[in-house]
């Protein structure tokens, strides 16, 4: 099956810092997400972004996917940043698709 | 408002004792998933339904069943549990996941679950 790969696996910046964690993934993919997942546990999706470049505010994420990676920039970061940062690949398989998640970043954003 | 909604949030039970996690979306979703989510092994996919009765395994499926009767729920049926089902668990959903355009994925709060 598919391999998803993030890095770094740890993080630790001190609050107002740029950061880029980045989404390696091993076969041709049809879909791709970030997310977010707060310290109470709470899954957001950040950006839908099989190609091409999004923003939305201090976030950023790139996919180049004939490359097979994808990037998701952290601008001037805040404590309410701090969390974990999962990228998910998803590819039909059998007609349907699953996806696939990293094993994700951790980020601590200190004041 | 919009969202996925699962129930119990927090769940200690013993092994063997059957249980279900309820999982409701209102936002007309097609898609529906469960995920299983372990310290290092980050999100398992366990089970998926592309629509009302159809449904495929994902990658943990072992221990689970699930259904689909109707569009806005799929709950998650653990039959016999054991204590390596001990995790948090996830339900999410959205529209068309073979549509490139539409395939935002929405989680609901999670579900902790602990088998004695």
């Amino acid at each position: 099956g598919i391999q998803v790969e993030q890095s770094p696996p740890d993080l630790i910046l001190q609050e107002g810092a740029n950061s880029t964690l980045r989404c390696n993934f091993s076969d041709s993919v049809n879909n791709l997400q970030w997310f977010h997942q707060n310290p109470w546990g709470q899954l957001i999706n950040l950006f839908y972004i099989p190609s091409g470049t999004k923003q939305n505010g201090r976030l950023s994420a790139t996919t180049v996917a004939t490359e097979r990676y994808s990037l998701l920039y952290i601008s001037s970061s805040q404590t309410t940043d701090s969390g974990v940062y999962f990228c998910a690949v998803g590819w039909m398989n059998t007609g349907f698709q699953k996806l696939v998640f990293g094993t994700g970043t951790r980020l601590l954003v200190s004041p | 408002e919009a969202q996925v909604t699962q129930n119990p949030r927090y769940l200690i039970t013993v092994t063997g004792k059957k249980l279900t996690v309820t999982c409701s979306q209102n936002m007309n979703h097609e898609y529906m998933s469960w995920y299983r989510q372990d310290p290092g092994l980050g999100l398992r996919q366990i089970y998926y339904s592309m629509n009302v009765e159809v449904t495929d395994k994902g990658d943990v499926p072992e221990g689970y069943k699930v259904s689909r009767k109707e569009k806005r729920n799929f709950p998650l049926i653990l039959e016999s549990p054991s204590p390596n089902q001990t995790s948090l668990y996830f339900c999410a959903s959205s529209l068309l996941q073979d549509d490139p355009n539409t395939g935002e994925l929405f989680f609901g709060e999670g579900s902790r679950l602990t088998v004695l």
